[in-house]
């Protein structure tokens, strides 16, 4: 069971270059979010869905973009990269909403040079 | 303003030893709180919850103690385990209300368990 997937692992942008960070669930859960985590702030709320095609901001959504087309997908897009943005990044999902007990995937590490 | 505050960035204890990691909120309306559990290069890990109608809550060797007039809550690692050195997250959230709110966490306290 692969639970919540991100790709890529590591990723290196320049600044003003755009990329695409993917998720996948298959626990079928409905809720779907995304996390940064930088040194000495915790676990910040970026953008969440509670279910496909219903997506809505978290604490620091600027500059970036979601969209949920299907249940098992919620990739995350950097639009123009900034050295702000450099982070460590979380998906999750839950079965019970946005309350309740996440899943995360693995994380992805982004540098923006 | 934090809502979450975990305000010892590290806790240092003898393996063996009791481990106790403190999770201090603002937001009188949080019913739920939880900690997760983060290990280098891995995504953080459901460790135990506890409710707003409970006081205790406990799994083998983690409880969580809820005190809700002082709005701390703390998280009782007996006896701490080397693999239990880890960065603790707690977390808290309106979910037994009408309507859900998303999970507010704190900084992270960083556990280290010596042999």
């Amino acid at each position: 069971n692969a639970g919540v997937t991100q790709t890529p692992k590591f990723q290196v942008l320049k600044t003003g270059q755009s990329m695409t960070l993917q998720c996948a669930q298959d626990m079928n859960h409905e809720y779907m979010s995304w996390y940064r985590q930088d040194p000495g702030m915790g676990l910040r709320l970026i953008h969440y869905s509670v279910g496909a095609g219903i997506t809505d901001q978290g604490e620091v959504p600027n500059g970036y973009n979601v969209s949920r087309s299907t249940t098992e997908d919620f990739p995350l897009r950097l639009l123009s990269a900034a050295p702000s943005q450099t982070s460590v990044y979380f998906c999750a999902s839950s079965r019970t909403g946005p309350s309740g007990e996440l899943f995360f995937g693995e994380g992805s590490r982004l540098t923006v040079l | 303003d934090q809502q979450v505050k975990q305000n010892s960035p590290s806790l240092s204890v003898q393996e063996g030893r009791i481990s106790i990691l403190n999770c201090d909120y603002t937001n009188s309306m949080f019913d739920y709180f939880l900690w997760y559990k983060k290990y280098p290069a891995e995504g953080p890990t459901f460790l135990i919850s506890i409710s707003s109608i409970k006081d205790k809550n406990e799994d083998g060797r983690f409880t969580v103690f809820l005190n809700k007039s002082a709005k701390h809550l703390s998280l009782h690692i007996v006896p701490s385990q080397p693999g239990d050195s880890a960065v603790y997250f707690c977390a808290a959230s309106t979910y037994y209300g009408g309507s859900q709110g998303n999970l507010i966490f704190g900084k992270g306290t960083k556990l280290s368990v010596k042999p």
